[in-house]
């Protein structure tokens, strides 16, 4: 029973163009969601996260958009670069949780 | 000054053998958590500790013991390896209430 889905595994985005990045969740308990970036080889990096009582947080080129409403989330990368190239997992739990629950992730290829 | 190390990076065994990894994190956080993303990618929690006491334990065979000798380390020890076990064991930390987890950068445990 996956509450967090992803459900594009993979993204190819040109350089320069906006990357979109989308997240459903079917637990309503949820009210806290993070994106986390994962590199071949290494562990996931805390990307960016948002809360329940907003609807957008943005920090430089990454924005997060929250649709409670739709149970979706999406991240919004722009301008997309080649080092943005990495598998995208998004988060979710209770705020303030040890247990937050993971999606599969996307793939981002981002092309010259 | 890494923030979160695991050892070994690579763990190659035969099925029924006992075999550890160590997790260390420097970061001063009191919560620690392992997860196991398995061949399909899933990302699933498996432990947490706050303090050195078991906070989390999900549904994970007790062939699989974690062990927290203080805040800073969180070991795992898995009995009578099979197969299935294969995969790539993260470790984590984050503060307590806190949502934002470190993680580590795996270990990939192969059963062969």
């Amino acid at each position: 029973d996956q509450q967090v889905k992803q459900n594009s595994p993979s993204l190819s985005v040109q350089e320069g163009r906006i990357s979109i990045l989308n997240c459903d969740y079917t637990n309503s308990m949820f009210d806290y969601f993070l994106w986390y970036k994962k590199y071949p080889a290494e562990g996931p990096t805390f990307l960016i996260s948002i809360s329940s009582i907003k609807d957008k947080n943005e920090d430089g080129r990454f924005t997060v958009f929250l649709n409670k409403s739709a149970k979706h989330l999406s991240l919004h990368i722009v301008p997309s670069q080649p080092g943005d190239s990495a598998v995208y997992f998004c988060a979710a739990g209770p705020y303030n949780t040890d247990k937050l629950i993971f999606g599969t992730g996307t793939r981002l290829q981002v092309f010259p | 000054d890494t923030a979160v190390s695991q050892t070994p990076k690579y763990l190659v065994t035969q099925m029924g053998n006992d075999k550890s990894i160590k997790c260390e994190q420097n970061l001063g956080h009191d919560t620690m958590y392992w997860y196991k993303q398995d061949s399909k990618k899933f990302l699933k929690i498996m432990f947490s500790y706050n303090n050195k006491e078991l906070i989390i334990n999900e549904t994970v065979p007790n062939r699989f013991s974690p062990k927290s000798p203080d805040k800073a380390h969180l070991n795992l020890h898995i009995n009578s390896l099979e197969l299935g076990d294969s995969a790539v064991y993260f470790c984590a930390s984050s503060q307590k209430g806190v949502s934002e987890q470190f993680f580590g950068p795996g270990t990939r445990l192969t059963v062969l």
